[in-house]
């Protein structure tokens, strides 16, 4: 069974509108982070936000947020004000366990492919 | 910054040929791995490395191997180059150690590698 699943292959979004990019998870653990990376198409993988499992409130950054909604196990990232250089393909990813070393890889959606409009 | 670099951006190479791809990082991070990205496939791992000298199989391992000597570079070697290994390959690094969450991981610009 997949742990992350991005339901939207792609999405298109009109310049300075707000989007919300999908994510669920799966896991049983009860300490566990959650990631998105934005990849432009020049291919670099950029950290954007983390979410972690015991966090009380949504993480922000910029215009970055995270819906996070534990219950539902979703982890959605929140684009405000969308911009041409927000098209990119997004990848959400969890990380189950918070020791150090070799556990807890991190385990990646197949992305989201979001494309701006002007 | 974090800046972690990989030898190449693109690469040929042919079958059977013995390829070397490099990574480098310079924040004194403990963990280093490689992945490979394939479309509508994400990002898979294929070995990481959480100290000199050490090394861990991820998800898919056959046909690639790793060395770490030094902290800051980990290479994945390709011992006889086929052409389902034509691919994206990404190197990533993290702080790691006891650094607990969120212990993010910086990438690389990664290297595009076609196997003819």
């Amino acid at each position: 069974a997949q742990k992350i699943t991005q339901t939207q292959p792609g999405m298109f979004v009109q310049e300075k509108e707000a989007v919300t990019l999908d994510c669920t998870y799966d896991t049983s653990d009860q300490s566990y982070g959650l990631f998105w990376y934005k990849q432009p198409s020049s291919g670099e993988m950029i950290f954007l936000i983390y979410q972690g499992s015991y966090d009380e409130q949504n993480a922000t950054e910029g215009r970055y947020s995270l819906n996070f909604q534990k219950a539902r196990k979703s982890a959605n990232l929140v684009i405000s004000a969308s911009q041409l250089g927000d098209s990119a393909m997004y990848f959400c990813a969890m990380r189950e366990q918070n020791y150090g070393g070799s556990q807890g890889n991190l385990i990646f959606g197949k992305g989201t492919k979001l494309s701006v409009k002007p | 910054d974090v800046k972690v670099t990989q030898s190449s951006r693109y690469l040929v190479k042919r079958t059977g040929e013995k390829v070397f791809l490099e990574c480098v990082q310079d924040m004194d991070h403990e963990n280093m791995f490689w992945y490979r990205q394939d479309p509508g496939l994400g990002l898979r791992l294929i070995y990481f490395s959480y100290d000199v000298k050490m090394k861990e199989k991820g998800d898919i391992p056959e046909g690639y191997s790793v060395s770490r000597e030094k902290k800051e570079r980990f290479s994945l070697i390709l011992e006889s180059a086929s052409t389902n290994q034509t691919s994206m390959y990404l190197c990533a690094s993290s702080p790691g150690g006891l650094a607990g969450f969120p212990d993010e991981q910086y990438f690389g610009p990664g290297t595009r590698l076609t196997v003819t």
